[in-house]
């Protein structure tokens, strides 16, 4: 089974902070993706990467920014951590670009005070 | 980027019944998913159903597509409380997937 995992389940940050978010996946997948989700809204494309140090913009990527440098981990990182940016974050990654199903992690909720 | 968006947002049912979720979107598509979450937790992926199939099924789930209308259905059937959770449908764009807003399916005793 392909497994998906996040580094915090819980994470509560002040405003200012920068904040990393990690993510591992263990089935050597190409695709990994960062979504954001918020009450009403559902969930948002924040970032994905389709290799290793590749990355594309998603649908909200102000405010944040990605890093993989290994093929196994994809990392969300807050510049600057403000209230707006409390939400709940999964992460997310397909075997490639052909591939439809997403496998996901558990989630991280963080909040910012 | 287009959304599917599911209808209604929220369904309360007894166990037992069969529950009903539609999903419509705006542009053609070559596939449609659909995805179910656990209150907290990640999503599961249940079902994909291509441009060129009408219907498909899944143990529980019959999930329809009318590409003419831009709709699917998905059809639990003999609901258990532990189908208690959100469920999303997803279309694909350009090695990405776009969710709806997702419909709560509360199943109770």
């Amino acid at each position: 089974d392909v497994k998906v995992t996040q580094s915090s389940r819980y994470l509560v940050k002040r405003t200012g902070e920068k904040v990393f978010l990690e993510c591992v996946q263990d089935m050597d997948h190409e695709n990994m993706f960062w979504y954001r989700q918020d009450p009403g809204l559902g969930l948002r494309l924040i970032y994905f990467s389709y290799d290793v140090k590749m990355k594309e913009k998603g649908d909200i990527p102000e405010g944040y920014s990605v890093s993989r440098e290994k093929k196994e981990r994809f990392s969300l990182i807050l510049e600057s951590a403000s209230t707006n940016q409390t939400s709940m974050y999964l992460c997310a990654s397909t075997l490639d670009r052909a591939a439809y199903e997403q496998y996901f992690g558990p989630g991280t909720r963080l909040t910012v005070t | 980027s287009q959304q599917g968006e599911e209808d209604p947002q929220a369904l309360s049912i007894q166990e037992g019944e069969n529950a009903t979720m539609n999903c419509s979107y705006k542009t053609s598509i070559n596939n449609l998913q659909w995805y179910r979450q656990n209150s907290g937790r990640g999503l599961v992926h249940l079902i994909l159903i291509r441009s060129n199939e009408r219907e498909k099924h899944s143990g529980r789930l019959r999930v329809t597509l009318d590409t003419s209308k831009k709709s699917s259905s998905l059809l639990i059937t003999a609901s258990r409380a532990a189908d208690t959770a959100s469920y999303f449908c997803a279309t694909e764009g350009y090695s990405t997937l776009t969710f709806g807003k997702g419909t709560m399916l509360l199943v109770s005793p």
